[in-house]
């Protein structure tokens, strides 16, 4: 079965630095690969994602991914975080050989500060 | 904003009462979820709905009551709940269950707690 995982429970950084959420996959065949950000009493919202084509994928507020084959990993980057980046970030795989279904990782709370 | 609706917001109950959580998009997609989520956990599929056909169950009680009566709305009804299922609900949307690339909108959630 497809699966991710996110080693880190907690992230802080300081404001203005850059940030990096870290997500490892495990999957057989092609990864089709999300991002999504929670903010507190809010549902999930799509950041970004990785189908094929380039390594590095750009997405909503500033975020970026960098997809890295050899290294199983779809790490979150910001170049400059914000305050307002403290969320809770969730990382997903798409298992197509399950009826297309989502598995997210435990999830990884960022706390960007001032 | 999100494009996909849930009401209510907050909702309590007892255990013997009957309700239930409403969700709608107008999105024109044909896949539709329920996720149910703890405190800062991942959110856990309940059911899916594909074209208005329910496709997915992943062993749900019986509890819970999902219904798709057409390809804007979900429902979700609820009986006889316990105080562990008090969670935050989410629907999603997806443009269709086989569309490997299209990923989940969802709403905001309904905050349900079982007294």
């Amino acid at each position: 079965a497809q699966s991710v995982a996110q080693p880190e429970d907690q992230v802080n950084v300081a404001e203005g630095n850059p940030l990096t959420v870290k997500c490892t996959y495990s999957v057989s065949g092609n990864p089709y690969l999300f991002w999504y950000v929670q903010y507190p009493n809010r549902g999930l919202q799509f950041l970004l994602k990785y189908i094929t084509g380039d390594n590095l994928v750009k997405g909503s507020y500033g975020f970026e991914a960098e997809f890295n084959k050899s290294q199983t990993s779809f790490h979150l980057k910001k170049p400059s975080a914000l305050v307002s980046d403290s969320a809770l970030y969730f990382c997903a795989v798409r298992d197509i050989n399950t009826g297309n279904q989502f598995y997210f990782g435990t999830g990884t709370s960022l706390t960007v500060i001032p | 904003d999100t494009e996909v609706t849930q009401t209510p917001k907050h909702l309590v109950m007892g255990m013997t009462n009957k309700k239930s959580l409403k969700c709608e998009q107008h999105m024109g997609h044909r896949a539709m979820y329920w996720y149910k989520q703890k405190a800062k956990k991942p959110p856990e599929l309940m059911f899916v709905y594909s074209y208005e056909k329910l496709s997915i169950n992943e062993s749900v009680p019986s509890r819970f009551s999902p219904e798709c009566p057409n390809s804007s709305l979900l429902n979700l009804h609820l009986h006889a709940l316990q105080p562990e299922d008090s969670a935050l609900y989410l629907c999603a949307s997806s443009q269709e269950k086989s569309s490997y690339n299209s990923p989940l909108h969802f709403g905001n959630g309904t905050r349900l707690t079982v007294t």
